[in-house]
């Protein structure tokens, strides 16, 4: 049992690259979400699925994308990358977010040059 | 809007200590309370859930308490090793969109 897991760890982009940071549970959790982490700031929900095929915004989203196409996968999309979104990004599950508690990734740190 | 709020930012107690940390919220429709423990550069440790139905759970020398009323919880960490060193963040989820709200944390140094 994995868990949460995300890739790449680390990632440089360059100003106006694109990619694509990967989530994925293997707990059959129907509730995703990613959070960026900032100093000073805490941790900020981006995008949040509650199942396949539903999505949506938290409360920083400009600038990135999400889908759901199946249960277990989550991807973040920059499409075009700045040097805001330098930061550390963490992908979050749970089975049912009234009751139950949220599972973390060990995160992705970004930085945008 | 939900507001999570952890004081003190920092805290340094000696080894052996028995510290609490603390937590308040906004939130009066609060479903649950999780607290993390985060190391540097590392993701988010689950610690403790406390559902609203519950008062308190506990977990080794860790114990968590939820008072809705007050909008208060509080973690209690019982004899502190340097092991314990790390930023604890409490997290509430509530909201109409089952929303999971976090403090900034509070970064505990426990000294040798």
């Amino acid at each position: 049992n994995a868990g949460v897991t995300q890739t790449p760890k680390f990632q440089v982009l360059k100003t106006g690259q694109s990619m694509t940071l990967q989530c994925a549970q293997d707990m059959n959790h129907e509730y995703m979400s990613w959070y960026r982490q900032d100093p000073g700031m805490g941790l900020r929900l981006i995008h949040y699925s509650v199942g396949a095929g539903i999505t949506d915004q938290g409360e920083v989203p400009n600038g990135y994308n999400v889908s759901r196409s199946t249960t277990e996968d989550f991807p973040l999309r920059l499409l075009s990358a700045a040097p805001s979104q330098t930061s550390v990004y963490f992908c979050a599950s749970s089975y049912s977010r009234k009751n139950y508690g949220y599972t973390f990734g060990s995160g992705t740190r970004l930085t945008v040059v | 809007k939900q507001e999570v709020t952890q004081i003190p930012a920092a805290l340094s107690v000696p080894e052996g200590e028995n510290l609490v940390l603390n937590c308040s919220f906004t939130d009066s429709a609060i479903y649950n309370l999780q607290w993390f423990r985060q190391d540097p550069g590392k993701g988010l440790t689950s610690l403790l859930l406390i559902q609203s139905s519950q008062r308190e759970q506990t977990s080794g020398r860790l114990n968590a308490s939820l008072d809705k009323s007050s909008g208060r919880s509080t973690l209690y960490i019982a004899a502190s090793q340097p092991g314990d060193s790390a930023t604890y963040l409490c997290a509430e989820t509530g909201g109409s969109n089952y929303k999971l709200t976090f403090g900034k944390g509070t970064l505990l140094t426990v000294n040798p």
